[in-house]
């Protein structure tokens, strides 16, 4: 099973939107709408921000937002922060064999 | 507060073993699918393991099937990964993380990480 494919990376100004994108494939992302994603700080543990493709827990800022369309998910961040800046990895469940499968990860710079 | 807490990770010659535990707190530990999540340097995400709330279902990656395994003890609230055959690329932090209750369609808690290094 291939990881998910991501950029590398994406930036954007205070204030803009940027979307990061998350394919996959029809035996992924495609067949669940079971995509989370997780954004690390540099030297900290991943953290929750989008469930189920677009549910938000908890404590979640509204300026995340989550979709699907076909074998690609996207993660959209509004209103940047400099608190954004971080790596962001997209996951999705694979099936009964394979269970989980994560991106590569994007690295968001806030200019 | 939902804490998980990893230890046991170190410095490993390759080929052989390291038994990393997670010591879990402020939920009922029982009732809930655990897993393993590691992470190379510099590097992405990668699933490792994953283990259901009774130990009746039990998933690795094939990147480790055959040589890690996965076990929790209930009773202590610990979730375990045995790691045998070490390899080069098998060096990584290591993070403990729990599954969502209901469809357990998420990892919502994880633990700081335990860093794993294979080298001679």
């Amino acid at each position: 099973q291939s990881a998910l494919t991501q950029p590398a990376s994406v930036s954007g100004s205070p204030g803009q939107s940027i979307t990061i994108s998350c394919t996959g494939t029809s035996s992924d992302v495609g067949s669940y709408n079971l995509v989370s994603w997780y954004q690390q700080h540099p030297g900290k543990a991943p953290k929750l921000m989008i469930y189920e493709g677009s549910k938000r827990p908890s404590g979640v800022s509204n300026r995340f937002s989550g979709s699907k369309s076909g074998n690609t998910a996207s993660l959209t961040i509004s209103g940047l922060q400099a608190e954004d800046e971080a790596d962001y990895y997209c996951c999705s469940y694979a099936g009964s064999s394979t269970l989980w499968v994560f991106g590569g990860g994007t690295k968001l710079t806030v200019l | 507060e939902v804490q998980l807490v990893e230890s046991g990770g170190g410095l490993v010659k390759p080929g052989g073993s390291l038994r990393l535990s997670c010591a879990a707190s402020g939920f009922t530990f029982s009732s809930y699918s655990m897993n393993w999540v590691r992470q190379a340097p510099g590097k992405g995400l990668e699933w490792v393991s994953s283990i259901s709330s009774s130990s009746s279902y039990i998933y690795y990656a094939d990147s480790v099937k055959g040589r890690f395994t996965i076990s929790r003890d209930n009773a202590k609230n610990s979730l375990y990964l045995q790691m045998n055959s070490l390899r080069a690329e098998d060096t990584a932090v290591y993070y403990c993380a729990r599954s969502s209750g209901g469809s357990g369609s998420h990892f919502d808690y994880w633990g700081q990480g335990t860093l794993v290094t294979v080298s001679s």
